[in-house]
């Protein structure tokens, strides 16, 4: 049973069209993330959320809004897609406590042509 | 502002030699350290992690890691590469406040030749 999955896996798409990303995790876990990762396999944060609420929006532009229905899911909605959006998209979650355990999803490719 | 760095882009090793991948630090407090790594086309997958104790880490795999707070390094090591370790590894540390997110070096593409 994967513990933090994501789907599409791939997703290919026009520029100016709008797609989402979907996360969920079975951890139990109450703090998720959403990681780019860019064509120089840079990783970088994008998104925090714990228990459903936004805690933190890296600079990122507004037309990515990600959206947490409960606190096992963190869903990622990109409009008007961009040429510079192309990349890989990881979502992750971590465990409270002092185990400090991050957990990631295998990642979503975007393309956009 | 917490930050680790990488200072190679790659590592070449041939089958069967140690190897080690830098991790070098910058942090404000107790850093809790961790090393990941990407096959290709695939996830992160966690190999090991720092947040208190031996300095001595062991992780997957066979890797280890070893925490020298004179020197804020953090490297990975392995006393036997395997072709099969080629990979991205990634060094991070967490970056504490409201988010405790992870914050990643620039990673270093590890090549193991037979």
């Amino acid at each position: 049973d994967t513990a933090v999955s994501q789907t599409p896996k791939y997703l290919v798409t026009q520029m100016g069209n709008d797609k989402s990303i979907k996360c969920e995790q079975n951890l139990g876990h109450d703090t998720m993330y959403w990681y780019k990762q860019d064509s120089k396999k840079f990783l970088k944060i994008m998104f925090s959320y714990n228990n459903k609420e936004l805690i933190i929006n890296e600079t990122v532009p507004n037309r990515f809004s990600p959206k947490s229905p409960d606190k096992a899911h963190l869903n990622l909605h990109i409009n008007s897609l961009e040429l510079g959006d192309s990349a890989v998209y990881f979502c992750a979650s971590r465990s409270g406590g002092d185990f400090y355990g991050y957990t990631f999803g295998s990642g979503t490719r975007l393309t956009v042509v | 502002a917490q930050s680790v760095a990488q200072p190679e882009d790659q590592v070449n090793v041939a089958e069967g030699n140690p190897l080690t991948v830098k991790c070098t630090y910058s942090v404000s407090g107790n850093p809790y350290l961790f090393w990941y790594v990407q096959y290709p086309n695939r996830g992160l997958q966690f190999l090991l992690k720092y947040i208190t104790g031996d300095n001595l880490v062991k992780g997957s795999y066979g890797f280890e890691a070893e925490f020298n707070k004179s020197q804020t390094s953090f490297h990975l090591k392995k006393p036997s590469a395997l072709v099969s370790d080629s990979a991205l590894y990634f060094c991070a540390v967490r970056d504490g406040g409201a988010t405790n997110k992870l914050i990643f070096g620039t990673g270093t593409l590890l090549a193991v030749q037979p």
